[in-house]
């Protein structure tokens, strides 16, 4: 069966500072993948997504940069934190040519002080 | 544009009462529907999905949605809730052949002893 990985699930850090977020796909091959970030009290917004390995689309410009470097890894960076870039971070992927039903990771939780 | 609008942003009801959550999209065409649920600090599960055919869908846990054309909507429901159904539900429109996922801004379930 397919698992979604996503850590680390918690992390506080200070504004300018960097950040790596990563996930993982186990159990499937070529999946589409997302990152999306949820604001407290919003749903959830779409910031990029990948139909393969270095294919990359963003769908809202701002701080943050996508990448991915293996068929089942997707990671999400910045090289400068903003206060506004607090939230919680969703990972989550579908069948390849199939985007409709996605299947979300843990998500991670990051405080910008 | 696509658009999902859940009008309610929290709800309150008892253990063992009956439950609707309202969600209306915008599409010009009949959409691929979905609802999530998630859970405090944790990505999305779920619960079901209408692509065609029967306008009343099941879903796991025993939920169930109903779409209906003429009010653009897709309203969640539930004959008897639990305590365990406390979360935060999320309804989604994907256009078809489309690729993007939007999200409503959820709604809140609080259940009461």
């Amino acid at each position: 069966s397919q698992t979604i990985h996503q850590w680390p699930a918690t992390l506080v850090q200070p504004v300018g500072s960097p950040l790596s977020l990563e996930c993982t796909v186990e159990g499937t091959s070529n999946p589409n993948l997302y990152w999306y970030r949820q604001a407290a009290g919003r749903g959830l917004q779409l910031l990029f997504y990948s139909v393969g390995i270095g294919q990359i689309s963003s769908e809202v410009p701002q701080n943050l940069s996508a990448s991915r470097p293996q068929d089942r890894q997707f990671i999400l960076s910045s090289k400068k934190l903003l206060l506004s870039d607090s939230g919680f971070y969703l990972c989550a992927w579908s069948v390849p040519g199939q985007y409709y039903e996605q299947y979300f990771g843990p998500g991670t939780r990051l405080t910008v002080t | 544009a696509q658009s999902v609008t859940q009008p309610d942003i929290h709800i309150t009801v008892s253990e063992g009462a009956s439950l609707e959550l309202r969600c209306n999209y915008s599409y010009g065409a009949t959409p691929y529907l979905f609802w999530y649920v998630q859970s405090p600090g944790q990505g999305l599960q779920l619960l079901l999905k209408y692509f065609s055919g029967d306008t009343l869908v099941q879903g796991i846990k025993g939920f169930e949605a109903e779409f209906k054309r003429s009010q653009s909507s897709f309203n969640l429901r539930k004959p008897s809730v639990h305590w365990s159904d406390a979360a935060e539900y999320f309804c989604a429109v994907v256009g078809t052949g489309g690729f993007k996922t939007i999200f409503g801004a959820g709604t809140r379930l609080f259940v009461k002893a």
